[in-house]
């Protein structure tokens, strides 16, 4: 069945960075992208990107651009996600989620990949900033 | 970026009641590139509709979603105890989620 398990919680002072991993199992991994998304408390959903397990592109919504580094490894099918710069609004539990892309449904992306929806979640990393 | 709306903010509703939670993008993308998501206290999200109207593995069909243009509709024809939870909507593509609306036991 397919498994999305994260990294344990972290607590980071401000201006630090973190790394938070995400191993799947139970799929073929490069066949579908990983998308990140944050849930600070007590508030909704927010998209902060995602990447292409096939061809290794990230796009990122625009107020994550350049502070998150998202990556994967299709020898050990680990997802990467690092955030710097930390601040105390970074205070958040992070997901990582595999996402159906257009290489999922149709196996050949002459005009690149691009993604779909979310249909598996992993159980989520408590990210808190702090001094 | 697009931005999606989705209203009411909280729909308080009886157990067999029906529920009607709509979407709406500022920009018009595909009518089907859409998908709902439930969230429960303490739980990670899970995935409902795709599509627009495909609903995902295992989910109930009582779980319905309709779109027209840029507004798009998940229906729950008779709310159970058990969907009393936050539904949130995202269309493909670099995209924000909805802000959510909270489905209430009234």
């Amino acid at each position: 069945q397919v498994q999305l398990l994260q990294s344990g919680p972290v607590v980071e002072k401000p201006g630090a960075s973190v790394k938070v991993s995400c191993k799947a199992s139970g799929y073929t991994f490069n066949r579908y992208g990983i998308t990140w998304v944050r849930q600070a408390p007590g508030q909704g959903l927010e998209w902060m990107g995602w990447i292409s397990s096939y061809s290794g592109k990230a796009e990122f919504a625009e107020k994550f651009q350049g502070r998150v580094t998202l990556t994967t490894d299709t020898s050990t099918n680990i997802a990467y996600m690092e955030l710097r710069s930390l601040g105390s609004d970074d205070t958040a539990v992070y997901y990582c989620a595999r996402t159906v892309t257009r290489y999922t449904l149709f196996g050949a992306v002459p005009s690149g990949d691009f993604n779909y929806y979310i249909d598996a979640w992993a159980q989520g990393t408590l990210v808190t900033v702090s001094s | 970026e697009n931005v999606l709306t989705q209203s009411p903010g909280t729909l308080s509703l009886s157990p067999g009641e029906r529920a009607s939670l709509s979407c709406r993008a500022s920009q018009s993308v595909s009518n089907t590139y859409l998908a709902w998501y439930q969230q429960k206290p303490g739980q990670a999200p899970r995935l409902l509709i795709y599509g627009a109207s495909t609903r995902a593995t295992g989910i109930p069909d009582r779980f319905s979603g309709s779109a027209s243009g840029t507004d798009f509709t998940l229906t729950i024809t008779r709310v159970e105890p058990e969907d009393f939870a936050v539904y949130y909507c995202q269309q493909y593509g670099i995209s924000p989620f909805g802000p959510g609306t909270r489905l209430e036991i009234k």
